[in-house]
Order: structure tokens, then sequence, then C-alpha cells
């Protein structure tokens, strides 16, 4: 298996345009994690998704942000309009979901720069 | 509410020498613990995991924990660093009242002194 992918590694735009974050997980896997990660807050949980259902979305910071899973093989984090505080490396990550034991499985993640 | 703490940014070892990096948890149900590494501009890669049994836990490349849950604690050990451990650590706790996610701990920076 492929792992996680996510697409593009990095994307670097200014600010007020829309930036799309892709997210293709481990094929088989219920459940699907948006992660924003950054120096001064760590690894913050943004959403995540049961057979493609979001379940907790408490993490999203503002309506600016936006995630869907129209697939069990796709998903995307949107971000419009972008802004200098976005700028961050974003994680997906796919789990089994079968039991409360099963670990998460991490993308390489997408650096992104807003200037 | 479910929550992990690191209480150390930083840990520095001689190469060789016994590494210990420390957690400590707190959750409301059963604990599910898990510890991730990071390298540079990578993603976090699984170690261990401790779900419920002999409280030491043997992992990836050499990496053990135990578990104490009188302590609430689930410290990551490692006989004799390699200068390749350097990396980021993170442990995290699933609390199984609360769903699927994950709560991280804001990561341990460990540097293996050649």
């Amino acid at each position: 298996d492929a792992g996680v992918i996510q697409s593009p590694r990095h994307e670097v735009t200014e600010m007020g345009q829309e930036v799309t974050l892709r997210c293709k997980p481990i094929s088989g896997h219920d459940y699907l994690f948006w992660y924003r990660q950054t120096m001064m807050r760590g690894l913050e949980l943004l959403i995540y998704f049961n057979n493609n259902v979001p379940i907790d979305d408490s993490g999203m910071p503002e309506d600016r942000f936006s995630a869907k899973m129209p697939n069990a093989s796709f998903s995307t984090l949107k971000i419009q309009p972008s802004e200098p505080r976005d700028s961050a490396v974003y994680f997906c990550a796919s789990s089994p979901g079968q039991g409360w034991w099963d670990e998460q499985y991490f993308g390489p993640g997408t650096r992104l720069t807003v200037t | 509410a479910q929550s992990v703490a690191q209480p150390e940014d930083q840990v520095n070892v001689a190469e060789g020498n016994p590494l210990t990096v420390k957690c400590t948890y707190s959750v409301s149900g059963n604990p599910y613990l898990f510890w991730y590494v990071q390298y540079p501009n990578r993603g976090l890669q699984f170690l261990l995991k401790y779900i419920t049994g002999d409280n030491l836990v043997k992992g990836s490349y050499g990496f053990e924990a135990e578990f104490n849950k009188s302590q609430t604690s689930f410290h990551l050990k490692k006989p004799s660093a390699l200068v390749s451990d350097s990396a980021l650590y993170f442990c995290a706790v699933r609390d199984d009242n609360y769903g699927q996610n994950f709560v991280f701990g804001p990561g341990t920076r460990l540097s293996v002194l050649p």
C-alpha cells in the first residue's frame, strides 16, 4: 500500500487566495483526520470523518476553513480566503477504525505558506 | 476531558546511553496510549501502543514504553540511543469515552549526541 497520500507537498499563496489541500487515505480505512502543525500550537486536530461523514469539526478554526469527503478515497481541506496566520503544515491521517486500539497513519503533510 | 503532557521540550543524551522521553496523561475512561516519531519534513510515524495487558510494550527501532496506571504515565525508553534517533517524539492518548480522535502531547525533541 502506498500509505496516505497528500498533495501538494508545498503550497505558497498570497493572502486572500483560495487554497485546497488534498488527501487520499489508505484503502479500507474508515476514519480520516485532518491536523495542523505549527511551532506555537503544536499538533491540532481540525476535523475527522467516519465513513465519509464529518464527526467532529470543533477544531476547525473559523468559517474560512471547510473540509469534505465526497467518497472513501478522497478528502479536501479548503481555506478561503487564506491569511498569513494559516501558514502551517497540514497533515492527513487515516485509521482502520476497527477499535480503540487502532493507530493512525499519517501522510507526509502539506507545507502551506501564505504571504 | 483527555489530555497529555510531555514535561520536557528537549532531551539530550549521548550515543550509546539509555534514553527516556516522558509522558503523562489524563482520561476519564480507559486509556489507549501511543508514541509517534517525526523526522524533519516528514509525517508522524507510529512507534508503539499500549492497549491492555503487559505494562511494558515493545515497538519499532528498539523502542519500548512502560505503562504505569498509578502514575498515569507512559514513558518511552530505549536501552542504547543512536544518533539516528534524533527526532521529535509525540505521545498521544485516546479515551474510549471520547471517540476515535487522539489528543497529542506537545512533543519532545530528542537529540542524541555522538
